[in-house]
């Protein structure tokens, strides 16, 4: 399968501790994004790269949260010191960037709960 | 800055019938793409279909179109002749320079 892959699909942790998600995305796509998705509500941007650049950040990444691409491939998102309001889904997507509408192809997800 | 608004928070449809989903959109760029989504129960966005502000023609893909009415800021989503399948929840986006802005979605159910 050559779709975006995200580990892992479930985390459940305690207040205080910190997490971190992987995202591969499709190889040849050279920009990622990550968004968060709450119950009830459509996904929200997070942060956004081009290879290993990281072009664009949200007012929702607070400084908990940080997001790195080494190497323009894989990407991981740390948030630390977790809160109960961190619970949600994080999406993973890449896109080519070649596509005049810059279709973005999504990953399973990381569901977080934290206690 | 852009907003999208999904006013049906659920339909009800029946096999073999077409649906209507809802979207309405706020932006002050001049151009812009609208994009529809389905989510399943597995959490998975899947595109379905996209249309870009200076497009002539309604997009179609398969057993989806958009209804795009440029001057009322609306991309209705059109599915006909429902499947099984089709139930999932489904957003409306707009993308930006780089990013999707999405709307709150709609949950489909589609009964036998």
């Amino acid at each position: 399968d050559t779709g975006v892959s995200q580990d892992p699909r479930h985390k459940i942790t305690k207040r205080g501790q910190n997490v971190t998600f992987r995202c591969d995305p499709i190889s040849e796509h050279n920009r990622l994004y990550w968004y968060r998705q709450t119950l009830g509500q459509g996904p929200e941007f997070l942060t956004y790269f081009q290879n290993e650049a990281q072009l664009e950040k949200s007012r929702l990444l607070s400084d908990r949260f940080s997001a790195e691409r080494p190497k323009g491939s894989f990407s991981t998102l740390e948030i630390q010191r977790t809160e109960q309001g961190d619970s949600a889904m994080y999406l993973c997507a890449s896109s080519s960037g070649l596509e005049s509408y810059n279709e973005q192809f999504f990953g399973p997800g990381t569901r977080l709960t934290v206690l | 800055a852009q907003k999208i608004t999904q006013t049906q928070p659920g339909m009800f449809v029946q096999e073999k019938e077409a649906v209507t989903l809802d979207c309405t959109y706020d932006t002050s760029d001049p151009s812009y793409g609208l994009f529809w989504y389905k989510q399943p129960s597995s959490g998975e966005m899947i595109f379905l279909i996209y249309q870009g502000s200076y497009d002539q023609q309604n997009a179609t893909e398969g057993r989806y179109s958009l209804n795009f009415q440029k001057a009322r800021k609306s991309a209705n989503l059109v599915i006909s002749a429902s499947q099984l399948g089709d139930s999932a929840m489904y957003f409306c986006a707009m993308n930006g320079y780089s990013t999707l802005t999405f709307g709150k979605g709609t949950m489909l159910l589609v009964s036998p």
